[in-house]
């Protein structure tokens, strides 16, 4: 079956610091794999895609990278700030049309 | 651009009666909508997805006469669920596709219904 893992365990890092997430997939050839965030009580906010064929994509303090091989995406937050603490999502695209199938998430705590 | 908006953020009701939850594209008309529930500590599950005009497609498990999806324009889709029971009390979230737009979803904020 398919499954989507993150870090099960919430992510503590000190403000200015490197946070790195990991999402690894089984049983998936997906075309992009997409970044959310999410607040307590929030729905999710889109924050990045990458296609198959790319290797990384950045977004100012937001790095993605993509191994089809390992089958794993890193998530990197570059100095970090305690409005950076969050739940972040990785999703992948599903067997339903465009909809998406979300890991569990990993919840990040950013301390000042 | 590109908000999503749900209506209510949240509700109470009591076991039996039916709860009507809209979700509406302000600023871009979507073909597709999409419905998520989400409980505690867990990850967002696919429901259904809602095509404008066309019935909605059900993932496995639901029940598509318990949950009764409507998409009646490019701008809503509605999400009704029948009999709540408090086993159904959980986090619904929309989201949209926009119409050839990119491959990213729009969501909603969320409502959070609890069945007494």
């Amino acid at each position: 079956s398919q499954k989507i893992e993150q870090n099960s365990e919430a992510l503590n890092i000190q403000e200015g610091k490197t946070a790195t997430l990991t999402c690894n997939y089984t049983n998936y050839s997906p075309a992009y794999l997409q970044w959310y965030r999410q607040d307590p009580g929030r729905g999710p906010v889109f924050l990045l895609l990458i296609r198959e064929n790319e290797k990384e994509k950045r977004k100012e303090r937001l790095k993605v990278t993509f191994d089809t091989t390992l089958k794993q995406s890193l998530f990197h937050i570059t100095a970090s700030q305690p409005a950076d603490s969050a739940t972040y999502l990785c999703a992948l695209d599903s067997n339903s049309g465009y909809a998406l199938n979300f890991g569990k998430g990993t919840s990040l705590l950013v301390t000042p | 651009g590109a908000v999503v908006s749900q209506h209510p953020s949240w509700v109470i009701c009591k076991s039996g009666t039916s709860v009507k939850i809209e979700c509406r594209s302000l600023d871009f008309q979507a073909t597709t909508m999409f419905w998520y529930r989400q409980f505690p500590k867990q990850s967002l599950m696919l429901m259904a997805t809602s095509n404008e005009g066309s019935k909605a497609t059900y993932e496995q498990g639901v029940e598509k006469d318990k949950f009764l999806i409507n998409h009646a324009s490019l701008t809503l889709s509605t999400l009704t669920v029948t009999s709540a029971h408090p086993e159904d009390s959980s986090f619904y979230i929309c989201s949209a596709r926009r119409a050839g737009g990119p491959d990213t979803q729009y969501f909603g904020p969320g409502t959070r219904l609890t069945v007494l």
